[in-house]
């Protein structure tokens, strides 16, 4: 299995939805994140979680939400899916011995139409 | 706040010949540096990754990057370039304190010719 597990791996949405993408790891690292890649912009965060009480916007949260259930789950929500947000997503963990151990998921395609 | 410019979006090489990716980064505490490689249609793999040990760090598949303080670069390289090198590749920053994130450069991608 997988150490960081992205579901659903595609999704075409509804401009309007609200949609969940959801991420579970295994690595039981404290850090967990968001990030968007979009081509010729890299992969830019979205969210960040150093724990399960600590939340933090990225650069661009704007019209996204997240939800850190456990140490193992960090979700992000889309509250209305807007045609911008089309994207591939990826969930990342690292661990907290100054972070230099990352772990990325294999990435969430998301298309709003 | 930190920072990484990735210079050219687009790299073309012949096959056997140096690849050459920019990397210059801007951070106001000492950083850790990281390359990671992104093949078509897939996620994202660690090619190698600078963390305040050797200065000229060897990655997998034959890359290794050199970190030189006083150019604030950390530029990727490759002796003899491959087909199977084709690929984006994304250069990231992070500070070495207890919080911090991983930022990304814009990518590059590298297009290998016969």
């Amino acid at each position: 299995d997988a150490d960081v597990t992205q579901t659903p791996r595609n999704r075409i949405t509804k401009t309007g939805k609200r949609i969940m993408l959801e991420c579970s790891q295994t690595k039981g690292h404290d850090r967990m994140y968001w990030y968007r890649q979009d081509p010729g912009l890299g992969l830019r965060l979205i969210y960040y979680s150093f724990d399960v009480k600590d939340i933090n916007k990225g650069e661009i949260s704007d019209g996204y939400s997240v939800s850190r259930q456990a140490q193992a789950k960090f979700s992000l929500s889309l509250e209305s899916a807007i045609p911008n947000q089309t994207a591939l997503y990826f969930c990342a963990t690292s661990d907290s011995g100054q972070g230099k151990r990352y772990t990325f998921g294999s990435g969430t395609r998301l298309t709003v139409v | 706040a930190q920072s990484v410019t990735q210079l050219g979006s687009h790299v073309s090489v012949s096959e056997g010949a140096l690849v050459l990716l920019r990397c210059n980064y801007s951070s106001s505490v000492p950083p850790y540096l990281f390359w990671y490689v992104q093949y078509p249609n897939q996620g994202l793999q660690l090619l190698l990754k600078y963390t305040s040990a050797a200065t000229l760090v060897k990655g997998i598949n034959g890359f290794e990057a050199e970190f030189k303080k006083s150019e604030t670069s950390f530029h990727l390289t490759k002796p003899s370039a491959h087909m199977s090198d084709a690929a984006e590749y994304f250069c990231a920053v992070s500070g070495t304190g207890g919080y911090n994130k991983l930022i990304f450069g814009a990518g590059t991608r590298l297009a290998v010719h016969p």
